[in-house]
């Protein structure tokens, strides 16, 4: 009965491949985030998703892009993958409302290599 | 635009002793909120407080205590008596209108509490 739940938790690929990770919430939230953790543990904010709708893109590149099939699932497909693209990478959801807290997944470390 | 600053990066007490971590805030909301969050060493991120920018009462909960001066833009946390498992990542985070109907958690860089057996 995990809130938050991403897949995989390890994720080891090459520079150049394309790869994805998932995420669902059982929480009945409709805002759904993804978050970078890089070395330092600095938390930036990626992408937010409110009913189906992209409504925060920080300045992230385009081989980056979120999927969400509905409003439980927020999956994260990441193209030509690059070695400064290694970091913990952490899905969250809240409610829309601003005065909630977010929940976050228990992340996705990826290495590039 | 909002920023959250926790200008300790790392912290080191011996068991038992307090300890008090540190966050100063800036936003141009009148209307805003703010959170604590701990990352323990196996990685994942727990939410720990809540609190809305209208209500400056602080807060106890165990040995857990908050702090929120207005006056001064701050939200500091205390630790009283703190133990080995204390030990981890804590965020402060800040929630206010970011445009377009969106309201962005940003987060301080954290700051790493050791304690000490």
């Amino acid at each position: 009965d995990t809130a938050v739940s991403q897949t995989p938790k390890y994720l080891v690929t090459q520079m150049g491949n394309d790869k994805s990770i998932k995420c669902e919430q059982n929480l009945g939230h409709d805002t759904m985030y993804w978050y970078k953790q890089d070395s330092k543990k600095f938390l930036k904010i990626m992408f937010s998703y409110n009913n189906k709708e992209l409504i925060i893109n920080e300045t992230v590149p385009n081989r980056f892009s979120p999927k969400s099939p509905d409003k439980a699932h927020l999956n994260l497909h990441i193209n030509s993958l690059e070695l400064g693209d290694s970091a913990v990478y952490f899905c969250a959801s809240s409610h829309g409302t601003p005065n909630t807290e977010a929940f976050f997944g228990q992340g996705t470390r990826l290495t590039v290599v | 635009a909002q920023k959250v600053t926790q200008a300790q990066t790392e912290i080191s007490v011996v068991e038992k002793e307090d300890v008090t971590l540190d966050c100063v805030y800036e936003t141009r909301d009148t209307t805003y909120y703010l959170f604590w969050y701990k990352q323990p060493p196996s990685g994942e991120l727990v939410f720990l407080i809540r609190r809305n920018s209208f209500d400056e009462q602080n807060e106890i909960s165990g040995r857990y205590s908050w702090n929120f001066q207005k006056s001064t833009s701050s939200f500091n946390f205390t630790i009283t008596a703190s133990q080995v498992v204390d030990s981890a990542v804590y965020f402060c985070a800040l929630r206010g209108y970011s445009g377009a109907g969106s309201y962005q958690l940003t987060f301080g860089k954290g700051t790493k509490l050791s304690v000490i057996p």
